[in-house]
Protein backbone atom coordinates (compact mmCIF):
# COMPACT_ATOMS: atom_id res chain seq x y z
CA UNK A 1 0.00 0.00 0.00
CA UNK A 2 1.85 3.40 -1.27
CA UNK A 3 1.34 6.42 1.43
CA UNK A 4 0.52 9.44 0.58
CA UNK A 5 3.24 11.94 -1.26
CA UNK A 6 4.17 14.61 -2.61
CA UNK A 7 6.09 16.95 -4.23
CA UNK A 8 8.27 19.11 -4.51
CA UNK A 9 9.76 18.52 -1.01
CA UNK A 10 11.10 22.32 -1.17
CA UNK A 11 10.46 24.98 -3.05
CA UNK A 12 11.68 29.01 -3.30
CA UNK A 13 9.77 31.21 -5.12
CA UNK A 14 10.22 35.27 -5.51
CA UNK A 15 6.84 37.73 -4.36
CA UNK A 16 4.22 37.69 -7.04
CA UNK A 17 5.42 34.20 -8.97
CA UNK A 18 2.78 30.94 -8.87
CA UNK A 19 3.72 27.89 -7.83
CA UNK A 20 2.00 24.48 -8.24
CA UNK A 21 2.29 21.86 -5.56
CA UNK A 22 1.55 18.40 -6.14
CA UNK A 23 -0.09 14.95 -3.63
CA UNK A 24 -0.64 11.13 -4.53
CA UNK A 25 -3.29 9.86 -2.30
CA UNK A 26 -3.28 6.64 -0.71
CA UNK A 27 -4.24 3.93 -2.61
CA UNK A 28 -8.38 3.70 -2.45
CA UNK A 29 -8.49 7.02 -1.02
CA UNK A 30 -10.93 9.47 -2.81
CA UNK A 31 -10.90 12.35 -0.43
CA UNK A 32 -7.80 15.02 -0.56
CA UNK A 33 -7.71 18.02 1.84
CA UNK A 34 -5.17 20.70 1.63
CA UNK A 35 -3.32 22.08 4.85
CA UNK A 36 -1.11 25.32 5.67
CA UNK A 37 1.54 25.08 8.71
CA UNK A 38 3.19 28.30 9.31
CA UNK A 39 6.01 28.26 11.34
CA UNK A 40 5.23 27.77 15.37
CA UNK A 41 1.05 26.97 14.23
CA UNK A 42 -0.96 24.24 13.60
CA UNK A 43 -2.38 23.07 10.53
CA UNK A 44 -4.62 25.21 8.98
CA UNK A 45 -7.48 23.98 6.40
CA UNK A 46 -7.32 25.26 2.93
CA UNK A 47 -9.89 23.17 0.92
CA UNK A 48 -10.94 19.33 0.49
CA UNK A 49 -11.92 17.97 -2.66
CA UNK A 50 -14.14 14.96 -2.95
CA UNK A 51 -14.12 12.88 -6.42
CA UNK A 52 -12.84 15.52 -8.19
CA UNK A 53 -14.96 18.57 -6.61
CA UNK A 54 -14.24 20.92 -3.86
CA UNK A 55 -15.85 20.24 -1.29
CA UNK A 56 -15.46 22.78 1.44
CA UNK A 57 -12.87 25.76 2.07
CA UNK A 58 -11.05 27.35 4.65
CA UNK A 59 -10.41 31.38 5.24
CA UNK A 60 -8.61 31.50 2.25
CA UNK A 61 -8.29 34.47 -0.75
CA UNK A 62 -9.61 32.94 -4.18
CA UNK A 63 -5.58 32.95 -5.11
CA UNK A 64 -5.14 29.62 -3.52
CA UNK A 65 -7.29 26.96 -5.83
CA UNK A 66 -7.00 23.09 -6.31
CA UNK A 67 -7.66 20.16 -9.09
CA UNK A 68 -8.42 16.71 -8.09
CA UNK A 69 -8.06 13.98 -11.02
CA UNK A 70 -9.46 11.08 -12.16
CA UNK A 71 -6.94 8.85 -10.41
CA UNK A 72 -7.63 11.32 -7.20
CA UNK A 73 -4.22 12.76 -7.27
CA UNK A 74 -4.57 16.54 -6.51
CA UNK A 75 -2.72 19.72 -7.01
CA UNK A 76 -2.33 22.97 -5.08
CA UNK A 77 -1.90 26.01 -7.23
CA UNK A 78 -1.56 29.78 -5.38
CA UNK A 79 -0.91 32.76 -7.23
CA UNK A 80 0.59 36.44 -6.60
CA UNK A 81 2.64 34.79 -4.07
CA UNK A 82 3.00 37.04 -0.67
CA UNK A 83 5.56 36.56 1.88
CA UNK A 84 3.20 34.74 4.09
CA UNK A 85 2.28 32.04 1.88
CA UNK A 86 5.83 30.87 3.17
CA UNK A 87 4.63 27.78 5.16
CA UNK A 88 4.67 24.12 5.14
CA UNK A 89 1.87 22.83 3.07
CA UNK A 90 0.48 19.58 3.56
CA UNK A 91 -2.04 17.28 1.98
CA UNK A 92 -4.40 14.47 3.56
CA UNK A 93 -6.38 11.52 1.49
CA UNK A 94 -9.23 9.45 3.73
CA UNK A 95 -12.10 7.49 2.52
CA UNK A 96 -15.00 9.08 1.73
CA UNK A 97 -16.56 11.83 3.80
CA UNK A 98 -17.25 10.98 7.50
CA UNK A 99 -15.28 13.40 10.35
CA UNK A 100 -14.05 10.31 11.65
CA UNK A 101 -12.36 8.98 8.66
CA UNK A 102 -9.00 8.44 9.57
CA UNK A 103 -7.03 11.34 7.21
CA UNK A 104 -3.52 10.02 6.04
CA UNK A 105 -0.61 13.30 5.50
CA UNK A 106 2.10 13.26 3.46
CA UNK A 107 5.34 14.45 4.61
CA UNK A 108 4.46 17.89 3.25
CA UNK A 109 5.85 20.40 0.51
CA UNK A 110 7.82 23.60 2.47
CA UNK A 111 7.18 27.04 0.05
CA UNK A 112 9.61 29.68 0.92
CA UNK A 113 8.54 32.91 -0.68
CA UNK A 114 11.44 35.78 -0.82
CA UNK B 1 -10.26 32.93 16.84
CA UNK B 2 -8.57 29.96 17.94
CA UNK B 3 -11.38 26.88 18.69
CA UNK B 4 -9.20 24.98 19.45
CA UNK B 5 -6.26 25.40 21.86
CA UNK B 6 -3.34 23.71 23.22
CA UNK B 7 -1.85 26.05 25.78
CA UNK B 8 1.28 24.21 26.31
CA UNK B 9 3.86 24.87 23.89
CA UNK B 10 6.38 22.45 25.60
CA UNK B 11 6.59 19.41 27.87
CA UNK B 12 9.28 17.63 29.47
CA UNK B 13 8.95 14.60 31.48
CA UNK B 14 11.51 11.84 32.20
CA UNK B 15 11.49 8.02 30.61
CA UNK B 16 8.90 5.85 32.28
CA UNK B 17 6.79 8.35 33.41
CA UNK B 18 3.26 9.56 32.58
CA UNK B 19 2.98 12.51 30.04
CA UNK B 20 -0.41 14.61 30.12
CA UNK B 21 -1.07 16.97 27.12
CA UNK B 22 -4.21 18.84 27.21
CA UNK B 23 -6.19 20.69 24.55
CA UNK B 24 -9.28 22.76 24.91
CA UNK B 25 -11.93 23.87 22.79
CA UNK B 26 -14.71 26.65 21.84
CA UNK B 27 -16.89 25.38 19.35
CA UNK B 28 -19.50 22.75 20.61
CA UNK B 29 -20.27 21.78 17.17
CA UNK B 30 -16.92 19.50 17.27
CA UNK B 31 -17.98 15.49 18.10
CA UNK B 32 -15.04 14.28 16.97
CA UNK B 33 -11.77 14.90 18.52
CA UNK B 34 -7.77 13.31 17.56
CA UNK B 35 -4.48 13.76 18.30
CA UNK B 36 -1.83 13.36 16.06
CA UNK B 37 2.08 12.94 16.23
CA UNK B 38 4.63 14.63 14.15
CA UNK B 39 7.91 14.22 13.88
CA UNK B 40 11.00 16.65 11.89
CA UNK B 41 10.55 16.26 8.38
CA UNK B 42 7.30 14.18 8.05
CA UNK B 43 3.55 14.89 7.69
CA UNK B 44 1.36 13.92 11.15
CA UNK B 45 0.45 10.69 11.79
CA UNK B 46 -2.89 9.99 13.58
CA UNK B 47 -2.55 8.53 16.87
CA UNK B 48 -5.52 8.41 19.08
CA UNK B 49 -9.73 9.57 18.61
CA UNK B 50 -12.26 10.42 20.76
CA UNK B 51 -16.05 10.20 19.84
CA UNK B 52 -18.26 12.55 21.63
CA UNK B 53 -20.43 10.07 22.99
CA UNK B 54 -17.51 8.47 24.82
CA UNK B 55 -15.57 9.80 27.68
CA UNK B 56 -12.41 7.97 27.65
CA UNK B 57 -10.50 5.55 24.59
CA UNK B 58 -7.59 3.65 25.42
CA UNK B 59 -4.85 2.47 23.21
CA UNK B 60 -2.44 0.79 24.41
CA UNK B 61 -0.19 3.04 26.11
CA UNK B 62 -2.25 6.24 25.33
CA UNK B 63 -5.43 7.47 26.48
CA UNK B 64 -7.24 10.32 25.84
CA UNK B 65 -9.56 11.48 28.02
CA UNK B 66 -12.61 13.97 27.14
CA UNK B 67 -14.60 16.41 29.43
CA UNK B 68 -17.32 17.81 27.22
CA UNK B 69 -19.26 20.02 29.51
CA UNK B 70 -15.59 21.86 30.46
CA UNK B 71 -14.90 21.46 26.62
CA UNK B 72 -11.59 19.94 27.71
CA UNK B 73 -9.48 16.58 26.64
CA UNK B 74 -6.14 15.11 27.34
CA UNK B 75 -3.69 12.83 26.02
CA UNK B 76 -2.31 10.32 28.62
CA UNK B 77 1.00 8.57 27.56
CA UNK B 78 1.86 6.12 30.37
CA UNK B 79 4.77 4.89 30.43
CA UNK B 80 6.65 7.68 28.21
CA UNK B 81 9.47 6.41 26.21
CA UNK B 82 11.98 8.63 24.47
CA UNK B 83 10.87 7.63 20.77
CA UNK B 84 7.82 9.78 21.60
CA UNK B 85 9.16 13.07 21.87
CA UNK B 86 7.29 14.53 18.93
CA UNK B 87 5.13 17.60 18.24
CA UNK B 88 1.35 16.51 19.31
CA UNK B 89 -1.30 18.15 17.49
CA UNK B 90 -5.10 18.18 18.82
CA UNK B 91 -7.73 18.37 16.07
CA UNK B 92 -10.77 18.36 16.05
CA UNK B 93 -14.40 18.02 13.74
CA UNK B 94 -17.93 18.59 13.72
CA UNK B 95 -19.88 15.64 12.05
CA UNK B 96 -22.04 15.76 8.96
CA UNK B 97 -19.98 18.78 7.56
CA UNK B 98 -16.97 18.16 5.46
CA UNK B 99 -13.83 16.39 6.94
CA UNK B 100 -11.98 19.75 8.14
CA UNK B 101 -9.63 19.04 10.95
CA UNK B 102 -9.44 22.05 13.34
CA UNK B 103 -5.39 21.62 14.48
CA UNK B 104 -4.21 23.52 17.66
CA UNK B 105 -0.71 25.19 17.58
CA UNK B 106 1.02 21.82 19.28
CA UNK B 107 2.86 20.86 22.26
CA UNK B 108 6.34 19.53 22.03
CA UNK B 109 6.72 16.66 23.94
CA UNK B 110 10.04 15.65 25.00
CA UNK B 111 11.15 12.33 26.95
CA UNK B 112 14.39 12.27 28.35
CA UNK B 113 16.34 9.15 29.41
Amino acid sequence: ETGVTQSPTHLIKTRGQQVTLRCSSQSGHNTVSWYQQALGQGPQFIFQYYREEENGRGNFPPRFSGLQFPNYSSELNVNALELDDSALYLCASSLGLAGSNEQFFGPGTRLTVL
Amino acid sequence: DQQVKQNSPSLSVQEGRISILNCDYTNSMFDYFLWYKKYPAEGPTFLISISSIKDKNEDGRFTVFLNKSAKHLSLHIVPSQPGDSAVYFCAASAEGGSEKLVFGKGTKLTVNP
